[in-house]
């Protein structure tokens, strides 16, 4: 079963920052947090991970709580083109579950 | 980086037959794959974890009988659905842990 939970939808203006939070209060040590988006009827596309510390590359920045128990992933300048719905997720070794996700729209 | 090829992209077969989605991790070996379902407006759902050259592990509800997963080698997984009806049209969507977790374009299945 999925451990995460996240808001179902939310809107943001093109060139503005996304951010879009997770919670994940059951999360156990060595569990990493993954974030994917699907653009419609195509398979997810991974966008970043992490353990403990935030992490930046060129799609996203993640950052995690010092609890572990939530963290935001942030997509710095919101294009059309990152209209998709996005899916947080706890993996620990074999289990990938997927939550609902959010459905972000950028809007023009 | 990691690519992940599911073939077909669609297929349109009549009520009673069998079809097969390969899923193939082209540039590295795959030790697990995933198989997932996913129905319009709804997340993906876990069907089955395999591992290379072991039985599958269904989740709950998956009928390992009807929708036969093989992972023959470290490159190859499929999944074929026997004797399809109209109620196994969906969108399946494999994924293989690598270095990460990667995942194919989908299948969309429609039986009529």
């Amino acid at each position: 079963d999925a451990k995460t939970t996240q808001p179902t939808s939310m809107d943001c203006a093109e060139g503005r920052a996304a951010n879009l939070p997770c919670n994940h209060s059951t999360i156990s040590g060595n569990e990493y947090v993954y974030w994917y988006r699907q653009i419609h009827s195509q398979g997810p596309q991974y966008i970043i991970h992490g353990l403990k510390n935030n992490e930046t590359n060129e799609m996203a920045s993640l950052i995690i709580t010092e609890d572990r128990k939530s963290s935001t992933l942030i997509l710095p300048h919101a294009t059309l083109r990152d209209t998709a719905v996005y899916y947080c997720i706890v993996i620990a070794g074999n289990q990938f579950y997927f939550g609902t996700g959010t459905s972000l729209t950028v809007i023009p | 980086g990691a690519v992940v090829s599911q073939h077909p992209s669609w297929v349109i077969c009549k009520s009673g037959t069998s079809v097969k989605i390969e899923c193939r991790s082209l540039d590295f070996q795959a030790t697990t794959m995933f198989w997932y379902r996913q129905f319009p407006k709804q997340s993906l759902m876990l069907m089955a974890t395999s591992n290379e050259g072991s039985k599958a592990t269904y989740e709950q509800g998956v009928e390992k009988d009807k929708f036969l997963i093989n992972h023959a080698s470290l490159t190859l997984s499929t999944l074929t659905v026997t004797s399809a009806h109209p109620e196994d049209s969906s969108f399946y969507i494999c994924s293989a842990r690598g270095n990460g977790y990667t995942f194919g374009s989908g299948t969309r299945l429609t039986v009529v």
